[in-house]
């Protein structure tokens, strides 16, 4: 069965700190994975794409990291500020878009 | 660019009445997709088109929602009727020739 895993499913830090949010998946075929931000009442907005031999890939404080070997990703994300808060959603593209239920991240001052 | 635009950005009906969303994507983009977020799920995909043409639909509820993308530029999604379960936001989002997909910001349904 074709599933998107994302852990952890909320997590509150401190600004300025980091923080890794994790992405399992059993989709084949595989295309591409997305890692997306999502503001509270606002629609997905892209952070990076990684095909099959892409191993990471960074926007500005984002690093994705792809490991298609073991099915997994993670998105790192440096320095956080408040304005990361948001929810973070892992999308995997097979022969149709598979979305995970995200991870709600909220940043402290 | 413009980006894709939804509207209304809010809508609240009674269960068992109708509505309808509009969408218009970014110009020039042939993939168009509806996709329905219930609070705290990722969105999952209602039915996506290719131009005018439906390349997928195998979600859609046929039984109460509709889809249409007459001219393949903006497209409708109605429920007819709704139910207390179809409360959620309804996102539209397009698609071009290169791996981006863009997502407007939504329509926050709520059924009462």
């Amino acid at each position: 069965k074709n599933q998107v895993e994302q852990s952890p499913q909320s997590l509150i830090i401190l600004e300025g700190k980091n923080c890794t949010l994790q992405c399992n998946y059993t989709v084949s075929p595989f295309s591409n994975l997305r890692w997306y931000k999502q503001d509270t009442g606002r629609g997905p907005v892209s952070l990076t794409i990684m095909t099959f031999s892409e191993n990471t890939k960074s926007n500005g404080r984002y690093t994705a990291t792809l490991d298609a070997d073991t099915k997994q990703s993670s998105l790192h994300i440096t320095a956080s500020q408040l304005s990361d808060s948001a929810s973070y959603i892992c999308v995997v593209e097979g022969n149709q878009f598979y979305f995970g239920t995200g991870t709600s991240l909220t940043v402290i001052p | 660019e413009a980006g894709v635009a939804q509207s209304p950005r809010y809508k609240i009906i009674e269960k068992r009445q109708s509505v309808a969303f509009w969408c218009n994507p970014i110009s020039g983009h042939a993939t168009l997709y509806w996709y329905q977020q219930i609070l705290g799920q990722g969105p999952k995909l209602l039915i996506q088109f290719q131009n005018n043409g439906v390349v997928d639909d195998s979600q859609l509820p046929k039984d109460r929602f509709s889809a249409e993308r007459l001219k393949g530029v903006d497209s409708t999604l109605k429920i007819q009727p709704a139910k207390l379960e179809d409360s959620a936001v309804y996102l539209c989002a397009s698609s071009g020739t290169g791996w981006a997909q863009y997502f407007g910001p939504g329509t926050r349904l709520l059924v009462l």
